[in-house]
């Protein structure tokens, strides 16, 4: 079992839509999730960290459930400027604590 | 603040070239690593570190080293290129201190095609 999964996709949505993936972790003692947006052919770049609470940032909001051990986000009133590719990304409780990266989830927003 | 930063942006070599990637970052971050991301595939972690002086391997370390010198830099060397080589390299630094706001800060790629 991979350490985090993600569906691949693409999702495909019109503008306006909201959308969610999920992401799924193998390791119970991680200690901390993100999601990161990459563009094509463009460095990733840290969207917004997963607080155990959950936490909302504009039209994005992030959840963690530790009991399935999955981390979500879900994208309200999907813009054009959406279209990108969403890495769930963790930090493990171990060593040099090296984060570990899921393949991401590729967001297609239409007119 | 320019954050990460890596040279070249593009690259071609001849297999069995060998060149270095630049990579620097000036946020004072312990943690470095370079990723190699291939077409619809993640990001694989080639070798990191952990301080200046300090480093391992990561999930695909043959054919590239590094060295740690100083805080800042972390040049990551093809000894002898191969075609299997070509892919994007990702330099990335962050604090190591932990939590959520322990973010990781990528440089822009270097886009490397060996022939």
């Amino acid at each position: 079992r991979k350490e985090v999964e993600q569906d691949p996709g693409p999702f495909n949505v019109p503008e306006g839509a909201t959308v969610a993936f999920n992401c799924t972790y193998s390791n119970s003692a991680s200690q901390s999730f993100f999601w990161y947006r990459q563009d094509c052919r463009k460095e990733p770049k840290l969207l917004m960290s997963v607080y155990s609470s959950g936490n909302e940032d504009g039209r994005f909001t992030a959840q963690l459930n530790r009991a399935s051990q999955y981390i979500s986000l879900l994208i309200r009133d999907s813009k054009l400027s959406d279209s990108a590719t969403y890495l769930c990304v963790v930090l493990p409780n171990t060593g040099f604590q090296k984060l570990v990266f899921g393949t991401g989830t590729r967001l297609l927003v239409s007119p | 603040n320019a954050g990460v930063t890596q040279t070249p942006k593009f690259q071609v070599l001849k297999t069995g070239q060998s060149m270095t990637l630049q990579c620097a970052q000036d946020m004072n971050h312990e943690y470095m690593s370079w990723y190699r991301q291939d077409p619809g595939m993640g990001l694989r972690l080639i070798h990191y570190s952990v301080g200046a002086g300090i480093t391992d391997q990561g999930e695909v370390p043959n054919g590239y080293n590094v060295s740690r010198s100083t805080t800042e830099d972390f040049p990551l060397r093809l000894l002898s290129a191969a075609p299997s080589q070509t892919s994007v390299y990702f330099c990335a630094s962050r604090s190591g201190v932990g939590g959520t706001t322990d973010t990781q800060y990528f440089g822009p790629g270097t886009r490397l095609t060996v022939l």
